[in-house]
């Protein structure tokens, strides 16, 4: 168990809906990455927050959005969902965000638009 | 940004033999990460390896920072090690460092 809390684990939605992802860090970890992991593309890059502020974007599209809250955790929303957004979306967490950290993955969350 | 370089992209062995995984990366890293992803999707920490050797039980990993490559040795391989294997290497950007992924080794080990 990392300590990374993902929910939910499963989720299947039709496309054109709106979707939200939930992650609680490791405890203490100021630091959360979102990645995005499909068959073809591997895992990629989305959005990193640290202690609640963006810090990074990668290749996040415009209808994606992301947020840490006060308490550290954060949510990614999708929304106007395609079928080729299908994929497992991960969260990850470190201490800080300098390049020595240690980053650990929750278990994802599997999204199916169908 | 930098890139990760992992081979080789599958490999296949029968239970008990032993491999080698390599990932290269572009540019001078501090910090350089082993994962595993099993069969269910998890992606686990194996070991966190900015230079040098280290080795926990059937696993151990090898970083030449200076040569910008580093290595992962599975020896006496199980079905359970089955899976694809992932290095990470930091990306500076906007003031943070970013974990980027080279595309895996896919590992399947015969019983």
């Amino acid at each position: 168990d990392s300590g990374v809390t993902q929910t939910p684990k499963h989720l299947i939605t039709a496309t054109g809906q709106r979707v939200t992802l939930r992650c609680s860090p490791r405890s203490g970890d100021l630091s959360v990455y979102w990645y995005q992991q499909s068959l073809d593309q591997g895992l990629q890059f989305l959005i990193q927050y640290y202690n609640g502020e963006e810090r990074a974007k990668g290749n996040i599209l415009e209808r994606f959005s992301a947020q840490q809250f006060p308490d550290l955790h954060s949510e990614l929303n999708l929304s106007s969902l395609e079928l080729g957004d299908s994929a497992l979306y991960f969260c990850a967490s470190s201490a800080l965000q300098g390049s020595g950290n240690t980053i650990y993955f929750g278990e994802g969350s599997w999204l199916t638009v169908v | 940004g930098i890139q990760v370089e992992q081979s080789p992209p599958d490999l296949i062995l029968q239970e008990g033999a032993n491999s080698t995984l390599r990932c290269n990366f572009s540019d001078s890293v501090n910090n350089l990460q082993w994962f595993h992803q099993n069969p269910w999707g998890q992606l686990i920490n194996l070991f966190y390896i900015p230079s040098g050797t280290k080795q926990n039980g059937r696993l151990s990993a090898t970083t030449v920072a200076t040569e910008r490559y580093s290595l992962l040795y599975i020896s006496s391989s199980q079905t359970t090690d089955s899976g694809v294997y992932f290095c990470a290497a930091p990306w500076p950007s906007g003031g943070s460092y970013i974990p980027t992924f080279g595309r895996g080794t896919s590992l399947i080990v015969h019983p």
